[in-house]
């Protein structure tokens, strides 16, 4: 069954230092979404892809966030210059299409900012 | 932000027996909900889920109800099996409204019990 496939699995990093988080979704999807859960809090939503372009992000997706899709396969989220808080659980999603699709998961990566 | 809540933490059942996971929420934009279950340090594993024009879905062992007027859902999983042990998690969206970001609920730790 095809999955969406996330690296690395944790990465520290020290605060400050910029951060790259990779993904690569299910192969015929074409909406792609990052969402993040802090320690002991739901998972919240980031942003959402569509077309190489933002479709939609939350108040959290500051100036410090980022994303792309720098080829046919690969999903990124860029965090510019990392802060304690940033630490957390981060989820890439995608979907076939938009409407009453279920969203598929990777099994994240864990950011730990020191 | 407290749009979808899953007020039990936790819930013990029997093996052999039905589980019965709820769900609420207070967004009457939500149109489409789902389940997801997840097991440590793997990310959200999609269920099943229903639509806002209906009112249950089934596949397999897994039921969903949607009560539209209570703003409520549940997910029952019969017959239940030790493998059904993780966390579940209600989530919803608002599809036909243009917004496809997922909100979550906190979460259900479901043990079942051999």
């Amino acid at each position: 069954e095809p999955e969406v496939t996330q690296t690395p699995s944790h990465q520290v990093t020290q605060m400050g230092q910029e951060v790259i988080l990779r993904c690569v979704p299910i192969s015929n999807h074409l909406y792609f979404y990052w969402y993040r859960q802090i320690l002991g809090q739901k998972v919240e939503f980031l942003v959402s892809f569509y077309n190489n372009e933002i479709s939609e992000k939350s108040e959290i997706f500051d100036d410090q966030f980022s994303v792309e899709r720098p080829d046919g396969s690969n999903f990124t989220l860029k965090i510019r210059s990392t802060k304690l808080e940033d630490s957390a659980m981060y989820f890439c999603a995608s979907t076939a299409r938009k409407n009453n699709q279920p969203q598929h998961f990777g099994d994240g990566t864990r950011l730990s900012i020191l | 932000d407290q749009q979808v809540k899953q007020n039990s933490p936790s819930l013990s059942v029997q093996e052999g027996r039905i589980s019965i996971l709820n769900c609420d929420y207070t967004n009457s934009m939500f149109d489409y909900f789902l389940w997801y279950k997840k097991y440590p340090a793997e990310g959200p594993t999609f269920l099943i889920s229903i639509s806002s024009i209906k009112d249950k879905n089934e596949d397999g062992r897994f039921t969903v109800f949607l009560n539209k007027s209570a703003k409520h859902l549940s997910l029952h999983i019969v017959p239940s099996q030790p493998g059904d042990s993780a966390v579940y998690f209600c989530a919803a969206s608002a599809y036909g409204f243009g917004n496809e970001k997922l909100t979550f609920g906190t979460g259900t730790r479901l043990t079942i019990i051999p």
